[in-house]
Order: C-alpha cells, then structure tokens, then sequence
C-alpha cells in the first residue's frame, strides 16, 4: 500500500523557484501522481497530475524519475500569493474495483518578499 | 455555474448527537469523496462512492456513515460512536477515482462539545 512522504514547510523568495518532493514507496506503473494547492478555511485546489517522466502546464512542473518513488513539483518564479500548503496524492488501484487514495500531509510554503 | 457545494460552512452540536454534512455536484461526475482534515495531518479519506448506490470506505470509515441514491449527492453522517468528531469535512468529486483531478467545496467544520 502507498505511503507518501512531503517535507513539513519550506520557505523561498519571490520569483525564486520552489521544488517540492513527495516520496512514494511501493507505486505500480499505472498509478497517478497529483498535486494540490490549499489555503486556510479553503478545499484544496488542482495543480498537477502525471504518472511519468515530466508533465507541464501554465502553473506547475511534474517531474517523475523512472524509479517512481518520488515525484517534484516545480513552481517557477513564487510570488506571494503561492504562500499555502501543497499536497501530493497518489491514487492506487487495489484491485476488484478499489482504489487507495493516499494524501501526503502537507508541505507549508511561505514565500518571502 | 458548475460546481461542488457543502453545507452548512460551520455545524455545532452535543455530544452524542448525530449529524449529517450535505454534499452536491452539478458537474456530472460519478465519484465522490469525503475527507476528514486535522491540524497537522492532511486530507483523510473517510469514504468514496464510483457509482450510485455504491461506496466504499476509506482509511477512517469508523464511525461515519454515507448514502448515494443520486449522483449529484453524497452527504455524511457522523454518528456518536465517532469519537473525535470534532474536525474539518472536505468533500470532492471527479470523472474517475484515478485519472481525474478532484474538484473540492469549501467544506464544513464541525465542533462538537
């Protein structure tokens, strides 16, 4: 069963930027690697989801080595408003129609001006 | 406007009560969630539902209970054999449990005294 891993908190200058990483042991090939976004009092929001290599888009970078035990989000160039707390999430198939969905505890990322 | 809502925002009440979260979605999606969130310790996974009629429980299933007679809603009870129920209730849901990002609503706390 996956277990994930995120650092607790992280800080970094503006228009720094900022890669986050989740450990995940025991992944199969097929299973998905998301990212969220979270600020206090608010649901998490969607950043990112790939399930190998490196994926792109307008906010975020995915980057998954071929071991797939970890995975990085890459937030190029921070601002102030990326302060919140980053999620990773890995969904697994368990067989007979179940899926394990294993949430990273949060990563709290403060930006510094 | 499409979307995911939870209500109300803020629930009080007794100890020994039951009480029951209310969760829609008029984006069509067949899965649904519902996570429980402590302080300090991520998103938990109470109970998903792939399908009408149909739902499965998540790592924290004790002492909560779910229905899904249709697909736009999934509401929670938590019953008074939960023994800490005092939390934030995050519900979301998606095309898929595995390929597809989760959509969350803003969620309702929960005190119980």
């Amino acid at each position: 069963l996956a277990k994930t891993t995120q650092p607790i908190s992280m800080d970094s200058y503006e228009g720094q930027e900022v890669n986050i990483t989740c450990s995940h042991n025991n992944i199969a090939t097929n299973d998905y690697i998301t990212w969220y976004q979270q600020f206090p009092s608010q649901g998490p929001r969607f950043i990112i989801q790939g399930y190998k290599t490196k994926v792109t888009n307008e906010v975020a970078s995915l980057f998954i080595p071929a071991d797939r035990k970890s995975s990085t989000l890459s937030l190029p160039r921070v601002s102030l408003s990326d302060t919140a707390v980053y999620y990773c999430l890995v969904v697994a198939y368990s067989g007979a129609g179940s899926y394990q969905l294993t949430f990273g505890k949060g990563t709290k990322l403060s930006v510094i001006p | 406007d499409g979307g995911i809502t939870q209500s109300p925002k803020y629930l009080f009440r007794k100890e020994g009560q039951n009480v029951t979260l209310s969760c829609e979605q008029n984006l069509n999606h067949d899965a649904m969630y519902w996570y429980r969130q402590d302080p300090g310790q991520g998103l938990r996974l109470i109970y998903y539902s792939q399908i009408v009629n149909d739902f499965q429980k998540g790592d924290i299933a004790e002492g909560y209970s779910v229905s899904r007679e249709k697909k736009e809603s999934f509401p929670l009870t938590v019953t008074s054999a939960q023994k800490n129920p005092t939390a934030f209730y995050l519900c979301a849901s998606s095309l898929s449990p595995q390929t597809y990002e989760q959509y969350f609503g803003p969620g309702t706390r929960l005190t119980v005294t």
